[in-house]
This record gives structure tokens, sequence and C-alpha cells, in this order.
């Protein structure tokens, strides 16, 4: 398994600024994902962030809007851009390991970052 | 095209009772399936996995799952549910040839004394 640590655990914001989310993993891993659960929803996948290559992003997520950084294999950023209310959400990093008896890949959490804009 | 249903948004348990928890894919092959317990202001825990061979999994916290191919489902159960099993909890589906997952909508259970 992973230990998964992500700062800031929750944020108040004003619109129109941006904030960077860190996430940090103790060992380390080929792929992390960000994941965005708004209020009362289920998680919904923002993009895929490999070490040496530009991250991936869903449709309906843009780059300009939610730039990731992934300068090595145990850490990874995502910046939540010109914030609005809509941004208020908890915000998830997440990483793939092998695991189990099976050598299967299972994807491990971090406790999330609770975003709330003004 | 792929999608996941936990069809019961909310379910109230007696402490000590049994509890299951259902959940329907749709995909076109035979898709990895796990799932997931959040409790309130924490971050996801994978309490079990499904990838191939034996059909009933068991996992975390007296937790077991059976994947039936047949009803494309994978429901969750557990004996006798104790008060902290009260969370949110999540069915998640992957592809083979893909790490992403697909999420269900949760299902929250509440565990009354």
């Amino acid at each position: 398994s992973a230990v998964i640590s992500q700062k800031p655990s929750r944020d108040i914001c004003q619109r129109g600024t941006s904030l960077t989310i860190q996430c940090q993993v103790d060992s380390q891993v080929t792929m992390m994902f960000w994941y965005r659960q708004q209020p009362g929803q289920s998680l919904t996948l923002i993009a895929t962030a490999n070490q040496g290559s530009e991250a991936t992003y869903e449709s309906g997520f843009v780059i300009d809007k939610f730039p990731i950084s992934r300068p090595n294999l145990t850490f990874s950023t995502l910046t939540v851009s010109n914030m609005s209310p809509e941004d208020s959400s908890i915000y998830l990093c997440s990483v793939e390991m092998l695991a189990g008896e099976k050598n299967t890949y299972e994807q491990y959490f971090g406790p999330g970052t609770r975003l709330t804009v003004t | 095209a792929q999608s996941v249903t936990q069809p019961d948004i909310h379910i109230t348990v007696s402490e000590g009772a049994s509890l299951e928890l259902r959940c329907n894919y749709s995909y076109g092959a035979t898709p990895y399936l796990f799932w997931y317990v959040q409790s309130p202001g924490q971050g996801l825990q994978l309490l079990l996995k499904y990838f191939s061979g034996d059909t009933l999994v068991q996992g975390i916290k007296g937790f077991e799952a059976e994947f039936k191919r047949s009803q494309s489902s994978f429901n969750l159960r557990k004996p006798s549910v104790h008060w902290s099993d009260a969370a949110e909890y999540f069915c998640a589906v992957g592809l083979s040839n893909d790490y992403k997952l697909s999420f269900g909508a949760g299902t929250t259970v509440t565990v009354r004394a």
C-alpha cells in the first residue's frame, strides 16, 4: 500500500484567486491521478499525471483551469485557477500501485483537500 | 457507454444486522471491480477488489463481494454491521488496459443502535 498526504487539508478562498494543492506519496509511483468530489457527489477524474510527461485531462477539464505538475515520482500538485463557487469540492489525489497476492493494480487515495470558494 | 450504477442512495441498517450494497456495471469486457469506503471527512479506503478467479472475494473489515457475470453485478455484503461501518460506499470499475476508474454515485449507510 501507500501512504499519501495532501496539503492543505482544507481552505476557504475568494473567487478569482488560485489554490495549489500538494500530494506527497511515501514511495515512488508512476501513475498519479487527481479527482474532484463535488458536494454530495461521486468522484470524477480530472486528469492523469505521469512523471516526465504532460498530464492527460478528462473531458470537461482543461489545463488552463487545472494545471498539474509532476516533478518526480513521489510528488504532484494540482492548481485550481481563477476559482468560482462552483469549484467548491473535495480534491483527491490517488496513486496506482501493484499489490496483493495476484500482483494486480490498486489505487490508493489521499485524505483529500476540502475547498470552499466564497 | 460504460457506466456504474449503485441503485441505493441511502440504506439504514440496525447494528448487528446484515448489509448488502448493490453495484451494477455496463462494460464491453470483464472489468476490474472495486469497493471503497469513505468515512466522514476521510479519504477513500479500498475494501476489496476483483480481477479474476474466485468470484467471491474477501476484503477488510469483514466485508465480502460476489462477482456475477450473468447479472453484471458486484454486490458488497457484511453479515453483521458495526456502528463504525456508517459511511459512504463507492463501487468502482476499471478496465485491464486502462488504469482509470469510473465510480458509482455511492451509497450512504446509516447504522442505528
